[in-house]
């Protein structure tokens, strides 16, 4: 089945660092691919939807200088939280329309930022 | 905009049958989609149905769709402590690329 890897599965940076997350669609290609944060016992916020070859689409209150996407190929996304903040601390989780009535998604990565 | 309700939480006996309810506002849903997190991890498509149909069964996995009243059930037979998990109810309108999720239920299976 279509399979998306989502790397790395967690991470702690400083405040103030980037962060990268990246979002592989293995066996597919993904012209569509969605961001996604979870906030504890929340459901899923969805920040933008990336377009490959174009630029991202950022739902409303999401800052997309500080949440840069980035979809350069077909099977490639990813999702920058630069300068980040102790409140940018969160699980982030991508996902692929796969075709008409199926999303796949990631595994998620759990970002804490001190 | 369009909302997606579910219970918060459900706790059931190993073996029993579990029965996770959604309502959704959304009129022209085309599809409905259940989803499994597990702690940590992301979202596993478990069963989806489209608008049309009244009822998809799938192993141990029941979905009711009453479209005129905009709820979704799943059922979950013979329950195991491996279903314990948080269910998302999601519906995805004809018009959009996205899912509206719900906020999960937490299904806790006790032995």
């Amino acid at each position: 089945g279509a399979v998306v890897s989502q790397h790395p599965s967690r991470v702690i940076c400083k405040s103030g660092t980037s962060v990268k997350i990246e979002c592989r669609s293995l066996d597919f290609q993904a012209t569509t691919m969605f961001w996604y944060r979870q906030f504890p016992k929340k459901s899923l916020m969805l920040m933008a939807t990336s377009n490959e070859g174009s630029k991202a689409t950022y739902e409303q209150g999401v800052e997309k200088d500080k949440f840069l996407i980035n979809h350069a190929s077909l099977t490639l996304s990813t999702l920058t939280v630069t300068s980040a903040h102790p409140e940018d601390s969160s699980f982030y989780i991508c996902s692929a329309r796969v075709r008409e009535y199926g999303y796949t998604f990631g595994s998620g990565t759990r970002l804490t930022v001190v | 905009g369009e909302d997606v309700e579910q219970s918060l939480f459900l706790s059931v006996r190993e073996g029993d049958s579990s029965v996770i309810n959604c309502t959704y506002t959304d009129s022209s849903s085309t599809y409905l989609y259940w989803y499994k997190q597990e702690p940590g991890a992301g979202l596993q498509l478990l069963t989806y149905i489209f608008s049309n149909m009244d009822m998809k069964q799938d192993q141990r996995l029941t979905v009711l769709l009453n479209k005129k009243d905009k709820h979704l059930s799943l059922r979950i037979a013979d329950t195991q402590t491996g279903d314990s998990a948080i269910y998302f109810c999601a519906e995805k309108n004809s018009g959009y690329s996205t899912l509206t999720f719900g906020k999960g239920t937490m299904l806790l299976v006790s032995p």
